[in-house]
């Protein structure tokens, strides 16, 4: 069965450290990965797409890494800001069908001051 | 210069009515999407369309139809409205849905649909 699992649920850090998230899945064929940034009442917004050849790629403050054989990714903020209190989903596409883009349940992030 | 814009951001209605939901996107993309996200926050996907053809249609009640008069746009429509329906229902976009598969999906700001 297809699913992306995240961890941890939620997660409260303060300003200025850095966190890890967690993405494990078993969509297969593996087309890509990708996390988004979802702020409460908005839509979710693109931080990062990978594909099986890509171990890390980083968007300013965010760097994700992926490791296609245990099929597991990781999504770090370094520095974190107020700014960056947010959900994030981690969503796994499959290469073989269009219907197979699976969403993760998102972590829940808040930062205090 | 919204990208993808939905409306209404609100909609309120009672058990059984139809209703819409509208989507527009100025991005000049291809493939357009509708999800729905529950009280769990799980996004699903529900439909999309490619060049003004269903490419995508999860196993959704047939009281769910998209709409694309153009390839900027694809409302939903749903008839005879139930409780269960209520979410938020979010439209996107992408530029090259199927072939790289390495498009990104660009979101309206949601629906929040609520059934009384």
């Amino acid at each position: 069965k297809n699913q992306v699992e995240q961890s941890p649920q939620s997660l409260i850090i303060l300003e200025g450290k850095n966190c890890t998230l967690q993405c494990n899945y078993t969509v297969s064929p593996f087309s890509n990965l990708r996390w988004y940034k979802q702020d409460t009442g908005r839509g979710p917004v693109s931080l990062t797409i990978m594909t099986f050849s890509e171990n890390t790629k980083s968007n300013g403050r965010y760097t994700a890494t992926l490791d296609a054989d245990t099929k597991q990714s990781s999504l770090h903020i370094t520095a974190s800001q107020l700014s960056d209190s947010a959900s994030y989903i981690c969503v796994v596409s499959a290469y073989s069908s269009a219907s197979k883009i699976i969403f993760g349940s998102g972590t829940r992030l808040s930062i205090r001051p | 210069d919204t990208a993808v814009s939905q409306t209404p951001k609100y909609l309120v209605t009672q058990m059984g009515n139809d209703k819409s939901i509208k989507c527009e996107q100025n991005l000049g993309h291809d493939t357009m999407y509708w999800y729905k996200q529950d009280s769990k926050k799980f996004l699903k996907i529900m439909f999309s369309y490619n060049n003004k053809e269903l490419i995508i249609n999860e196993t959704v009640p047939n009281r769910f139809s998209p709409k694309s008069p153009d390839k900027a746009h694809l409302n939903l429509h749903i008839n005879s409205l139930e409780l269960g329906d209520s979410a938020v229902y979010f439209c996107a976009s992408s530029q090259d849905f199927g072939r790289a598969r390495i498009d990104t999906q660009y979101f309206g700001p949601g629906t929040r649909l609520t059934v009384l």
